[in-house]
């Protein structure tokens, strides 16, 4: 199994700033994910954070929006960027271990709060 | 219509109630997954079923991939089994993309 620390937990941030959120997985994944969850309602996919490569985005997510980078095979970051009150969200990283078994993995969350 | 559908949505028990959550799809898929998201919002992920029927502690979880429905149950719930319970699907089609259900919010109360 994997054990995912998620950073921070929580953040209050005001309008316009941008909020790096950082995922570190204790052993190395193929897969990383990066998931919003707006209240009230299930996880949507942002983008799968690739290794070495651009991140691959869903429809609706933009680079420029949540730019992410995934350096190793333990470590990814998702940005935030020029935060508005809509972007009040808890945002998730995941990841898939061994491509065999498919087994998931999840981090805390990171619970923004944009005024 | 949503891919994946459960039922149901709100459920609140008392201890020691065995409990049921069920999980509709609609589409073939080459895995499911159960998850457990607490009120802090941490996800722990308690099943990944492709068929058959798995088991750990109070929690069972089974598939029937020709009905394209799955169960969650819990015996003996205890109020901290309180929590948000989904059903995620790995399409055949999606790659490693999962679609989630709405989730189902249990209250056990002691």
């Amino acid at each position: 199994s994997a054990v995912i620390s998620q950073k921070p937990s929580r953040d209050i941030c005001q309008r316009g700033t941008s909020l790096t959120i950082q995922c570190q997985v204790d052993s190395q994944v193929t897969m990383m994910f990066w998931y919003r969850q707006q209240p009230g309602q299930s996880l949507t996919l942002i983008a799968t954070a690739n290794q070495g490569s651009e991140a691959t985005y869903e429809s609706g997510f933009v680079i420029d929006k949540f730019p992410i980078s995934r350096p190793n095979l333990t470590f990814s970051t998702l940005t935030v960027s020029n935060m508005s009150p809509e972007d009040s969200s808890i945002y998730l990283c995941s990841a898939q271990g061994d491509a065999t078994t498919g087994e998931l993995f999840f981090g805390e969350g990171s619970r923004l709060t944009v005024l | 219509k949503n891919e994946v559908e459960q039922s149901p949505q709100n459920l609140t028990a008392q201890e020691g109630e065995f409990i049921t959550i069920n999980c509709s799809y609609s589409v073939g898929i080459s895995a499911l997954h159960w998850l457990q998201q607490h009120p802090g919002g941490g996800i722990v992920s308690l099943f990944m079923l492709s068929s058959g029927k798995k088991k750990h502690g109070r929690l069972i979880a089974t598939i029937n991939i020709q009905e394209k429905h799955s169960s969650l149950h819990i015996t003996a719930s205890h109020p901290r089994d309180s929590a948000v319970y989904i059903c995620a699907v790995r399409p055949e089609t999606s790659g490693s993309r999962l679609t989630f259900g709405e989730g189902t919010q249990l209250t056990v109360n002691p």
